[in-house]
């Protein structure tokens, strides 16, 4: 069971360029989530979403887009890579809904320069 | 929206010591407090949860108390070991999504 993959592990962007971060998940959860975390920060939520072709904006969407067209996978896409979008980003699943446990992929460590 | 607040920021015990991290709460319909222990450079794990229903929860060395009346919550691990040394966030839920505190980091020295 690989539980959370997430892809890539490490990234170098321009500015302005766009990247997507994937992310899947084998568990057959129905919540999945995708997180910013900046140095010595909490995770802020950046989307999530409730279930396949359902998504929603968590605290800090500006910059970023999702989609959900299957279970397993909740891309994140980068469309004008900004310095400050610098940061690592978690994807995260869970089975139902926000009181259940959520599973963390091993993240993507994203530099814009 | 929800506002969680955690202290301390950082906390420094010695090897066998007992360590408190507490966490406050403002949106009173909140119902789910996790705690996940993140470890350098690695992936939140979840460490110890517990539900509005219930006061405290134990597991091994970590327990988890609740008090709803004054919206606090906190993480109690006894017996600290160096392995233990790491960033553990609390968070709250009350439909769909967390709210993450910004995280205490623990240190224990042998």
């Amino acid at each position: 069971n690989a539980g959370v993959t997430q892809t890539p592990k490490f990234r170098i962007l321009k500015i302005g360029q766009s990247m997507t971060l994937q992310c899947t998940q084998d568990m057959n959860h129905n919540y999945m989530y995708w997180y910013r975390q900046d140095p010595g920060m909490g995770l802020k939520l950046i989307y999530y979403s409730v279930g396949a072709g359902i998504t929603d904006k968590g605290e800090v969407p500006n910059g970023y887009n999702v989609s959900r067209s299957t279970t397993e996978d909740f891309p994140l896409r980068l469309e004008l890579a900004a310095p400050s979008q610098t940061s690592v980003y978690f994807c995260a699943s869970s089975y139902s809904d926000g009181n259940q446990p959520q599973h963390f992929g091993d993240g993507t460590r994203l530099s814009i320069l | 929206g929800e506002n969680v607040e955690q202290h301390p920021s950082t906390l420094s015990v010695q090897e066998g010591d007992s360590a408190v991290i507490k966490c406050t709460y403002s949106d009173s319909a909140s119902n789910y407090f996790p705690w996940y222990k993140q470890e350098l450079g690695k992936r939140p794990q979840l460490i110890i949860d517990i539900r509005s229903n219930v006061g405290e929860k134990k597991d091994q060395r970590i327990a988890v108390t609740l008090n709803k009346t004054a919206k606090h919550f906190s993480l109690h691990i006894t017996e600290t070991q160096p392995e233990d040394s790491a960033v553990y966030f609390c968070a709250v839920s009350k439909y769909s999504t967390l709210t993450f505190g910004k995280g205490t980091m623990l240190l224990v020295s042998p």
